[in-house]
């Protein structure tokens, strides 16, 4: 089974500051990786997600995620963040193991990170 | 209406009461799945229909009941609920289950439920 750590549950910062939120995963498997974001009162929307090929990953409103496979990390990460980004945000993972057919479709969430942006 | 819809978004249910949840996805997907969000947890998969199909129940209490009619309509019956069930049940659908890992899934809003 795959695990996913959000290693911080809340992030305040000031309006315009850079913003990092860690994930780190565990896998004896290959994963895909995934960022999602939740507005209050909303469901999950896809910031981003890695496949394969570049490590670095742009994703909507800004956000980037790079991919580190030695560090098992996938670190989200905005140079100047807005009020607007004020929000929950997920990392999940999903294997593609030798098992295909019985987790077709699974994600794996970590607990989310709580994004507070201060003016 | 466009995406993954949800109704109700709010239900407060009594412990001996029948309600069931909608889910319907106007994206075309043959996917679909439920997961209940509680305070302070990770997100956890219930249940995966893939073509109406259901492949995955994920240690699921028989007081949840789900059907899948048809590939754009999820229903999840409740029954019998305890106070501990009171969550956030959120439903999500995916293009195509075949190699569906890669497939990005779609969110509704959710439904709050309080059960008393």
């Amino acid at each position: 089974a795959q695990s996913v750590t959000q290693l911080d549950s809340q992030v305040p910062v000031f309006e315009e500051a850079p913003v990092e939120l860690r994930c780190n995963y565990s896998s004896s498997v290959s994963v895909y990786l995934f960022w999602y974001v939740q507005y209050p009162n909303q469901g999950l929307q896809l910031l981003l997600k890695y496949l394969s090929g570049s490590t670095l990953v742009k994703g909507i409103n800004g956000f980037e995620a790079e991919f580190n496979k030695s560090q098992t990390s996938f670190h989200l990460r905005k140079p100047s963040v807005h009020i607007s980004d004020t929000a929950e945000y997920f990392c999940a993972v999903s294997d593609f193991g030798a098992d295909r057919g019985s987790t077709l479709g699974r994600l794996y969430f970590g607990r989310g990170t709580q994004l507070t942006v201060w003016p | 209406e466009t995406g993954v819809t949800q109704t109700p978004r709010h239900l407060v249910m009594g412990m001996t009461n029948k309600k069931s949840l909608k889910c319907e996805q106007h994206l075309g997907h043959n996917a679909m799945y439920w997961y209940k969000q509680s305070a302070k947890k990770p997100l956890e998969l219930m249940f995966v229909y893939n073509f109406k199909e259901q492949t995955e129940n994920n240690s699921v209490p028989s007081r949840f009941s789900p059907e899948c009619p048809n590939s754009s309509h999820l229903f999840l019956h409740l029954h019998t609920l305890q106070p501990e069930d009171s969550a956030l049940y959120l439903c999500a659908s995916s293009q195509d289950p075949v190699g569906g890992r890669t497939d990005t899934q779609y969110f509704g809003p959710g439904t709050r439920l309080t059960v008393l």
